[in-house]
């Protein structure tokens, strides 16, 4: 299966402590995509990728929060000194964007449940 | 900014009844995705639609992208135990490629 892959799963941490998650995007996908949701709403943007270019973030990506695509392959989204209201289930996705018309998919990995206790 | 209104919030259906659900926009948009989600997974991807008044089906799926371009319809037909899920529009924000997603519509399905 060559779909998105995220890492951890899941992820219990104590208030303060930094946590990182991984993603796989599908392999030939140059757009790569992050998404917080939280119990009862619908994915809220964070940021995204176009190969290793961070081309914009939510302002809900306070500054505790940082996101990287080095070398336009897998992402990591780091998030510091962690709080109780980060809380949530972090997506990634993925897509193959050619230029501005072409007819784009998301597809969504598994996502990590962070837990901060 | 933009927002993507779904309704209705929740459904409870018999098992073999019909499902209709809509997604509505402030702004018009030029794609519609429609996704399910099951509890602890990330979306799937269901339908895609990218213009307007196209019709699409996926099984027992069929999806409409609105003339107006500011909404968007997804209809199950003969609806089974395995359709429950929140189901989820989304499309792009003008003049970027940030997805917004719609507030959902959960659906159970009694058999």
């Amino acid at each position: 299966d060559t779909g998105v892959s995220q890492n951890p799963r899941h992820k219990i941490t104590k208030r303060g402590q930094n946590v990182t998650f991984r993603c796989d995007p599908i392999s030939e996908h140059n757009r790569l995509y992050w998404y917080r949701q939280t119990l009862g709403q619908g994915p809220e943007f964070l940021t995204y990728f176009q190969n290793e270019a961070q081309l914009e973030k939510s302002r809900l990506l306070s500054d505790r929060f940082s996101a990287e695509r080095p070398k336009g392959s897998f992402s990591t989204l780091e998030i510091q000194r962690t709080e109780q209201g980060d809380s949530a289930m972090y997506l990634c996705a993925s897509s193959l964007g050619i230029d501005r018309d072409v007819l784009e998919k998301l597809f969504f990995g598994s996502g990590t449940q962070l837990s901060v206790l | 900014g933009q927002q993507l209104n779904q309704s209705p919030q929740s459904m409870f259906i018999q098992e073999g009844e019909d499902v209709s659900m809509n997604c509505t926009s402030s702004s018009i948009f030029n794609t519609w995705l429609w996704y399910k989600q099951e509890p602890g997974e990330g979306p799937v991807l269901l339908i895609a639609l990218y213009k307007a008044g196209e019709l699409t089906s996926n099984g027992r799926l069929t999806a409409q992208f609105g003339i107006t371009r500011k909404d968007s319809f997804l209809n199950i037909s003969a609806s089974i135990p395995s359709d429950v899920g929140i189901y989820f529009c989304a499309g792009p924000t003008s003049g970027t490629y940030k997805y917004i997603f719609g507030t959902g519509t959960r659906l159970k399905v009694l058999a």
